[in-house]
This record gives structure tokens, sequence and C-alpha cells, in this order.
């Protein structure tokens, strides 16, 4: 069973760095095919692709962001790590974390339950 | 960067009516679409993938068709948990999502 949570501080200050990780289990993230990205959703809006990471520790980025943020594995803590620098108050969102596999077309097929970051000084 | 553009962006229906979301893409991406329903306060839970893919314990009233640019969604009988907000995005070039289509009970 495939199972995500990511956890992070709930609220950061405008032009700080915000840390997130996801921490997984069910899968393996050394495993060919697979892979663990990042989705963003402001309160109210649509949801926003951020980043991911595949199992051979290649990156892919949102074009828009891309300068902002880095993406990180650990495989051995089956964990994924987020930062996002420069933090501003259009950044506040729900993120969540979601397990895509070549097996589903690069779909997302499982989801963390989000958390609420809340950007404000 | 691969633009997904979702049609309409909210209805309302009721319950046993057929239902028939569109999504288009600004380039061709092949079959690599996918479909999310998404409820308050939830994860997105996936329906659909590579176009018209039913997901394991997806309800088969959910259908997915398209290649290339055009690609729909249909219920085809509006259920009273199928109301939610329904995304598109494809994996073709990295990942864009639709901006939503609120599905409401009229």
């Amino acid at each position: 069973q495939i199972t995500l949570k990511e956890s992070g501080p709930p609220l950061v200050r405008p032009t700080q760095t915000l840390t997130l990780t996801c921490t997984f289990s069910g899968f393996s993230l050394s495993t060919n095919g697979v892979g663990v990205g990042w989705v963003r959703q402001p309160p109210g809006k649509a949801l926003e692709w951020l980043a991911l990471i595949y199992w051979d520790d290649d990156q892919r980025y949102s074009p828009s962001l891309r300068r902002r943020l880095t993406i990180t594995k650990d495989t051995s803590k089956s964990q994924v790590v987020l930062t996002v620098t420069d933090m501003d108050p259009v950044d506040t969102a729900t993120y969540f974390c979601a397990h895509g596999s070549r097996h589903f077309d690069w779909s997302f097929d499982y989801w963390g339950q989000g958390t609420l970051v809340t950007v404000s000084s | 960067d691969i633009q997904m553009t979702q049609s309409p962006s909210s209805l309302s229906a009721s319950v046993g009516d057929r239902v028939t979301i569109t999504c288009r893409a600004s380039q061709s991406i092949n079959s690599d679409l996918n479909w999310y329903q998404q409820k308050p306060g939830k994860a997105p839970n996936l329906l659909i993938y590579a176009a018209s893919s039913l997901q394991s314990g997806v309800p088969s009233r959910f259908s997915g068709s398209g290649s290339g640019t055009d690609f729909t969604l249909t219920i085809s009988s509006l259920q009273p948990e199928d109301f939610a907000t329904y995304y598109c995005q494809q994996s073709f070039s990295t990942w864009t999502f639709g901006h939503g289509t609120k599905v409401e009970i009229k």
C-alpha cells in the first residue's frame, strides 16, 4: 500500500525559504520508472505542478518557478524534499506530494493529504 | 510550456445526467492526458490516465477519449458523489494542469 505524507512549517515569513518533506512508504524511489512530484493549490484556485524527481535522480521543474525550486531525494529515508526560496504571500497554498510512474503514463496515482503553508509577516 | 484549456469552468447538472468536460492542449500531447477528481479539502484522485485508461477502482460511468490536442471526460450518469471539481493534466512534456471544471448540483 502506497502512502505519502507532507510535513513542513504552517507559516513562513516573506523572503524566507520554505522546506517541505514528503515521507512515503509502499514503494522505493530507486525503482526504475518511479518518481515523486510536488503540486500546490492556492486557496480556492487550481492545481499547479511544481517539480518532480525520478528514480535516477533526474529532476524536472516548472519553468515559471524553476529558479526558486530545488527537489532532492533520500532513498534510504524514503523522503523527498522540496525547497522554495524567496517566499511571497502569493505562495500561500496547500502543497501536495504525489507518486508517479511510467506504468500509468506519468500520472499521479497516489497523493499525500497536503499541507497548508501560509506566507505572512 | 504546454497550456491546457478546460471547458466549461463550471456546470450545473442533475443526478442521472450525462456530463461532458473538454480539455484542449496548446500543442499535440499524443495521449498523455490524465483526469482527476477533487473534493473540497481533499487531495485529487486519479480517474483516467493515458486519455482513456480507467484507473483501478474508478466506476465505469467515467470514461475518457481523445488524442492530439482535444480530449473529453464523460460521466455517463451523474451520481451524488460525483459533484466535485475535475482537472485535466498533460504529462507529455513535464506536467500542466487545466484550470478545473466545477460540477454543481442543479
